[in-house]
């Protein structure tokens, strides 16, 4: 299976833990994407890379939050000191370009408790 | 700030019928358009993309998209429960990300 993969798939931590989430898009792709999705809710776009190059970044996305792409290939995004509000899905997606099609990854479920 | 608006439903149709999902955006330089399915605890998955005003088919689904009007729908022919899924529709804006709606709850019973 050549699609985007995410792991973990679950992660559940105490409150002022750090957690690290990782995402490998597929291959070829240079855009890759992350999105955190609340109950009830669609996606919402947290950042994204051309290649190792991180383009934009979320008001969204407080300092606690940290993402890199060495070397243009998987991401990690990584939240410090975690609060109770970042319970939830986060997303992983990857495109050819700018405009083209995101395909998503199956996601990391975070729980925070 | 930049919106898309879904009726979240449930919108009910029996088994057979056709399935019309809405979506609304504000920005009028949007280019690209998706919707995704989304069941229950798992990640969206395409259904549908669209770029052109009109219609474009693809087996049971039909994307319509009317750039004038800010409008775009999916519409499903011959619905099956399987279909039962949450809807994303998905506007790429001039920056390259994807906004979403809230997405429409399908149900369709037998």
């Amino acid at each position: 299976d050549t699609g985007v993969s995410q792991d973990p798939r679950h992660k559940i931590t105490k409150r002022g833990q750090n957690v690290t989430f990782r995402c490998d898009p597929i291959s070829e792709h240079n855009r890759l994407y992350w999105y955190r999705q609340t109950l009830g809710q669609g996606p919402e776009f947290l950042t994204y890379f051309q290649n190792e190059a991180q383009l934009e970044k979320s008001r969204l996305l407080s300092d606690r939050f940290s993402a890199e792409r060495p070397k243009g290939s998987f991401s990690t995004l990584e939240i410090q000191r975690t609060e109770q509000g970042d319970s939830a899905m986060y997303l992983c997606a990857s495109s050819v370009g700018g405009q083209d099609t995101q395909y998503f990854g199956p996601g990391t479920r975070l729980t925070v408790l | 700030q930049k919106e898309v608006e879904q009726n979240s439903g449930p919108l009910s149709v029996p088994e057979g019928a056709i399935a019309s999902l809405n979506c609304t955006y504000s920005d009028r330089g949007s280019q690209s358009f998706f919707w995704y399915r989304q069941y229950s605890g798992k990640s969206p998955e395409l259904i549908m993309f669209i770029y052109s005003n009109g219609d474009k088919e693809d087996g049971r689904f039909t994307a319509q998209l009317n750039k004038a009007s800010q409008y775009v729908s999916l519409l499903i022919r011959d619905s099956q429960p399987s279909d039962s899924a949450t809807y994303l529709c998905a506007v790429n804006d001039n920056t390259d990300k994807l906004i979403f709606g809230t997405g429409t709850r399908l149900q369709v019973f037998p």
